[in-house]
């Protein structure tokens, strides 16, 4: 079965700082990935998503970058935090029959 | 532009009340359709899914849904809550032939016990 691994946990960084978030995956090959921001009253928020290496779908215009080094790597960055880009990120493997979570990680940018 | 909708965000009803819970999709051609549900402090969980023939699919917990395609519809049902049914719960869209998995709102279900 399918493990995703994501962290931290949790994050709290300053405004301007850089950001790296990264999900690896464990039994499967070629996986479609996703980046999600959870956000209360909005729900999932499709960010990026990838169906091989180095192939990124960016969904909105924003702060943040996505990218695949490898298989079953997904790293999503960020130059330089914006109060706004606090938030639960997740990520996600699966796609068009079944998708499965990370614990995610949850942002604050102070 | 294509999205889903989930309306009426939050929900309360009491245990052994009926629940349902609209999802609308712009998306035209054909789809898989999703209800995941996240309870207190756990993980998204696929609670049910469709992807062809019998329109009315039965899920984990006693839930099911049932697709309407005149409609763009997927609404979810469960006949008699309980209190471990308190969750926020997510529908989702894939369009046959596109990698995308674009979800909804949310609905956050409150049952009192």
């Amino acid at each position: 079965s399918q493990t995703i691994h994501q962290w931290p946990a949790t994050l709290v960084q300053p405004v301007g700082s850089p950001l790296s978030l990264e999900c690896t995956v464990e039994g499967t090959s070629n996986p479609n990935l996703y980046w999600y921001r959870q956000a209360a009253g909005r729900g999932l928020q499709l960010l990026f998503y990838s169906v091989g290496i180095g192939q990124i779908s960016s969904e909105v215009p924003q702060n943040l970058s996505a990218s695949r080094p490898q298989d079953r790597q997904f790293i999503l960055s960020s130059k330089k935090l914006l109060l706004s880009d606090s938030g639960f990120y997740l990520c996600a493997v699966g796609g068009a029959t079944e998708a499965f979570f990370g614990q995610g990680t949850r942002l604050t940018v102070v | 532009a294509q999205s889903v909708s989930q309306h009426n965000h939050h929900v309360i009803l009491s245990e052994a009340a009926s629940l349902e819970l609209g999802c609308n999709y712009s998306y035209g051609g054909t789809v898989n359709l999703f209800w995941y549900v996240q309870y207190p402090g756990q993980h998204l969980q696929l609670l049910l899914k469709y992807f062809s023939g019998d329109p009315l699919v039965k899920g984990i917990k006693g839930f099911e849904a049932e697709f309407i395609k005149s409609k763009f519809s997927f609404n979810l049902r469960k006949p008699s809550v309980q209190w471990s049914d308190t969750a926020e719960y997510f529908c989702a869209v894939n369009v046959w032939g596109n990698n995308r998995l674009a979800f909804g709102k949310g609905n956050q279900v409150v049952v009192i016990p």
